[in-house]
């Protein structure tokens, strides 16, 4: 059974910097686990924000951004805002399915 | 502009069944791969099955193989996931979401509201 492990909380100042990494049971996280990465707010579905690792959709927000970080994946917030308070998810996929990891829950303080 | 609208859950007994629908619209059905997550209550998301645009590729996670079915009409712009056998430890709000197609890369963007199934008898 695939495990997608994240930091179950991180908390951030406002206009700060933090790093959330999704890391595989399988080994390091490539390219080819097409990393997508989501931000759910309590009671409300969640948004998407990044795909195939670092690719950003029309609607997110210029100081969200992805990479590859030492075999994991990595989403970076940089000016961290109020708003952003809030749950964030990876997501891989493993040649025909997806596991999303646990979560990480992101406060802002 | 892209919707997707679930219905169809409810309240079912321990061993019954349920179909849950998504109904898109605002874009070209039939060229995208359709996710289905779940969210059980308090904790976190998971994946639980996908399908290529014509229907001809479908994918689970292991904990719903064998016991529900996902399937699309593209004529209808709709989504299904048919839900047998059902456990306490299924109950969750089900989210329909688009994933990638037609170029537009391995992503999941646009989601559902979602429909809450409670399994309990």
């Amino acid at each position: 059974q695939t495990v997608v492990t994240q930091e179950p909380s991180l908390t951030v100042s406002p206009g700060g910097t933090v790093t959330v990494t999704c890391a595989s049971s399988t080994g390091p996280v490539t390219s080819g686990s097409h990393p997508n990465w989501f931000q759910q707010k309590a009671g409300q579905a969640p948004r998407a924000l990044i795909y195939d690792t670092s690719n950003k959709h029309p609607w997110t927000p210029a100081r969200f951004s992805g990479s590859l970080l030492g075999g994991k994946a990595a989403l970076t917030l940089s000016g961290v805002q109020p708003e952003d308070e809030a749950e964030y998810y990876c997501l891989l996929y493993y040649g025909g399915a997806w596991v999303f990891g646990g979560g990480t829950k992101l406060t802002v303080l | 502009e892209v919707q997707l609208v679930e219905s169809g859950g409810g309240l079912v007994q321990p061993g019954g069944s349920l179909r849950l629908s998504c109904a898109a619209s605002g874009f070209t059905f039939r060229t995208r791969w359709m996710h289905w997550a779940r969210q059980s209550p308090g904790t976190g998301l998971v994946w639980v099955s996908h399908i290529n645009g014509d229907g001809s590729n479908t994918d689970y996670a292991d904990s719903v193989k064998g016991r529900f079915t996902i399937s699309r009409d593209n004529a209808m712009n709709t989504v299904y996931l048919q839900l047998n056998s059902l456990r306490a430890d299924d109950t969750a709000v089900y989210y329909c979401a688009r994933g990638g197609g037609g170029g537009s890369g391995w992503l999941v963007d646009f989601w559902g509201q979602g429909t809450l199934v409670t399994v309990s008898s």
